[in-house]
């Protein structure tokens, strides 16, 4: 089945430490994006991706890092510098850039740093 | 970008219809509107998406202003797997699709 996996489903750490969010497309999408959840809010863009070896940061990057060395693959790193890193992160794709078209999202990581 | 502006809540009769209100009022002439919806702890799912002229699909219609300031999504026959939160969006590009709170629409049995 074609889709948007994300490992794992919760995550928990430390204070300080760095963590890695997977995100994984088999739809041979071209566009992949990060978003940050807050509970009872909307979803919030990190960063975004348009094709390999490329990504432009969004509204809240500071504290996070990407890459995008292969097109199904668009890790997320939650580092230490990020002040509230506690969210649901979700990861989506799209097929085409532009004003139109619909966005696949996976089925999110809930992070817990304590 | 323009911003988007929704009632925070909606409840609404299993099978009957249900009409979700967006208003945009600074939307461009080149911006889509867009409709997607989210269960808890999942990730938002497309409902639907239009420019201009009126659209529909298997899921639900979507009704476009004329002036183009407001859109309203239509659900014809409502299910209890319908309720959710409904985010609409006004400035949608491969870089800019961010919701607000949404609507969330509670479906009495």
């Amino acid at each position: 089945d074609g889709g948007i996996t994300q490992s794992p489903k919760y995550l928990f750490r430390k204070e300080g430490q760095n963590v890695t969010l997977s995100c994984e497309q088999n739809l041979n999408h071209d566009a992949m994006y990060w978003y940050r959840q807050d509970p009872g809010q909307g979803l919030r863009l990190i960063y975004y991706s348009q094709i390999v070896n490329d990504f432009q940061k969004g509204d809240i990057a500071e504290g996070y890092s990407v890459s995008r060395e292969k097109k199904e693959s668009f890790p997320l790193t939650v580092t230490s510098a990020q002040k509230n890193p506690t969210a649901f992160y979700l990861c989506a794709s799209s097929p085409r850039t532009g004003k139109q078209g619909e966005q696949y999202f996976g089925p999110g990581t809930r992070l817990t740093v304590t | 970008d323009a911003k988007t502006t929704q009632p925070n809540s909606m409840e609404s009769n299993e099978e009957e219809p249900v009409h979700l209100p967006c208003n945009h009022s600074t939307i461009s002439g080149t911006d889509y509107i867009h409709w997607y919806r989210q269960l808890p702890s999942q990730g938002p799912e497309y409902v639907i998406h239009g420019l201009t002229s009126n659209v529909n699909n298997r899921m639900a219609s979507l009704a476009i202003a004329e002036d183009r300031k407001s859109s309203t999504l239509i659900l014809h026959r409502a299910t209890l797997r319908d309720a959710a939160v409904y985010y609409c969006n006004a400035n949608f590009g491969y870089e800019k699709l961010t919701f607000g709170t949404g609507t969330r629409l509670t479906i009495i049995p």
